[in-house]
């Protein structure tokens, strides 16, 4: 079974920090890997998603992740978070299951303060 | 659109009850799943439906049972719930994977669950 690593589970950081969220995953061929956020209260939304080509992809709110193919890794990076970035960030990977399934890894709680 | 819908939001249950948690999605996407969230685990699959027809356990299977009732609405079913079954249950839907490549995702809102 696929396994999905997210480190550092609590994050902390003023408004304008730059942040880093790391993924590693645990599978050899090819992979289709996402980033989903959750705002406080909220169901899972995408922020962006890998399926091939540019390894470096773009998502929404100024989110971009880089797919390092030799590091079986998928790090999200903002340049400057604003306080409502403060949310549950989560890792997804589809590999080799033959259909749509995902593993998740077990989140990033953000918190961003003022 | 209401895109995925479920029912309750909210549910208490003693230990021992039977519930059934509902699903439904109308953006006529062939696959559908269950997962719960438990602080710290992140989203672990129970369930899903890769189409109508077909259900597959997913990593934590036991205790719950599954209906794709038919392409819109897939339930969750409870026949004797657990206090370590309180959680967060989330359903969600997708396009079927082609060509090796995977759809995003669309969650519902969740269902608060707690097992007394």
């Amino acid at each position: 079974a696929q396994s999905v690593s997210q480190h550092n589970h609590h994050v902390i950081l003023s408004e304008a920090a730059s942040l880093e969220l790391g993924c590693n995953y645990s599978y050899g061929g090819t992979v289709n890997l996402f980033w989903y956020v959750q705002y406080p209260g909220q169901h899972l939304q995408l922020l962006l998603k890998y399926f091939s080509g540019d390894p470096l992809v773009k998502g929404i709110k100024g989110f971009e992740a880089e797919f390092i193919k030799s590091k079986f890794s998928f790090n999200l990076r903002k340049p400057s978070v604003q306080w409502s970035d403060t949310a549950e960030y989560f890792c997804a990977v589809n590999a080799g299951y033959g259909n749509n399934r995902l593993a998740f890894g077990k989140g990033n709680q953000v918190v961003v303060i003022p | 659109n209401a895109g995925v819908t479920q029912t309750p939001k909210f549910q208490v249950l003693k230990t021992g009850q039977s519930m059934t948690l509902q699903c439904a999605q109308d953006m006529n996407h062939n696959s559908m799943y269950w997962y719960r969230q438990d602080p710290g685990m992140g989203l672990r699959l129970i369930y899903y439906s890769a189409s109508e027809g077909t259900t597959d356990k997913g990593e934590v299977p036991n205790g719950y049972n599954v209906s794709r009732l038919n392409k819109r609405e897939f339930s969750l079913r409870l026949e004797s719930a657990a206090p370590s079954q309180t959680s967060v249950y989330f359903c969600a839907s997708s396009e079927a994977q082609t060509s090796g490549r995977s759809h995003e995702q669309f969650f519902g809102p969740g269902t608060r669950l707690t097992v007394l």
